[in-house]
């Protein structure tokens, strides 16, 4: 696809329960990121990776909190043990490689927590 | 500690130019000026962005005063659809330089 693609839209589940979120990014772009955003509030970096590597993990919250990509593309977020504070939506992002040219970051729509 | 500063609100009639202002006083000659907005339920969109010169696509034109210290985002025709959050934030245009600051932003209403 053209954009960023995130799977589900909306997700509601139980106290307790994991969730894995998927994120399809732009195609050809090395560089991905997931964020969250809680109602009313700002973007939260969570993860950053280049190709299939996660140099910066510094924004997970918890241990509860992992997220892999496979071949350079598709990546999935898992929360396990989820909790009442976990509801938000989860924003992925693309972008290609550092770049001289002016690298723009690009979002896809977000997945929609809600943990009840 | 927010890089820019913008009005926190606005309102703009529908079919005229929205001018969009945005300070940010202490960017670096390495920062860009990127312009996202997001639309209540939906992801960050990407609008322009640029280093120095005035930039020009088919959503809005960006302009950059000669000493960068402001800048002005023009939506030329604005449409009920444009009602969102702008932001505006400064960065370094590399993939290393990720963790956004959006801070409040803009609410622009669009009124018919």
């Amino acid at each position: 696809g053209a954009g960023v693609s995130q799977s589900p839209s909306n997700k509601v589940t139980e106290k307790g329960k994991d969730v894995e979120l998927r994120c399809d990014p732009i195609s050809g772009h090395t560089a991905l990121y997931w964020y969250r955003q809680s109602l009313g509030q700002g973007l939260e970096f969570l993860i950053y990776f280049q190709g299939n590597s996660a140099p910066d993990k510094s924004g997970l919250p918890s241990d509860r909190f992992s997220a892999e990509r496979t071949g350079g593309s598709v990546s999935t977020l898992t929360i396990q043990r989820t909790q009442q504070e976990d509801s938000a939506v989860y924003l992925c992002a693309s972008s290609l490689a550092a770049s001289s040219l002016g690298n723009t970051i690009y979002f896809g729509e977000g997945s929609w927590l809600t943990v009840v | 500690d927010a890089k820019t500063t913008q009005p926190p609100s606005m309102d703009c009639a529908e079919g005229r130019a929205a001018n969009l202002p945005c300070n940010h006083s202490t960017i670096s000659g390495n920062e860009y000026v990127y312009w996202y907005r997001q639309i209540h339920s939906q992801g960050p969109q990407y609008i322009i962005h640029g280093l120095k010169n005035n930039e020009t696509n088919e959503m809005a034109s960006l302009i950059i005063t000669e000493d960068r210290k402001s800048s002005t985002l023009i939506l030329p025709h604005a449409t009920l659809r444009d009602t969102a959050v702008y932001y505006c934030i400064v960065r370094v245009a590399s993939s290393n330089d990720y963790k956004l600051s959006f801070g409040a932003g803009t609410t622009v209403t669009v009124r018919a």
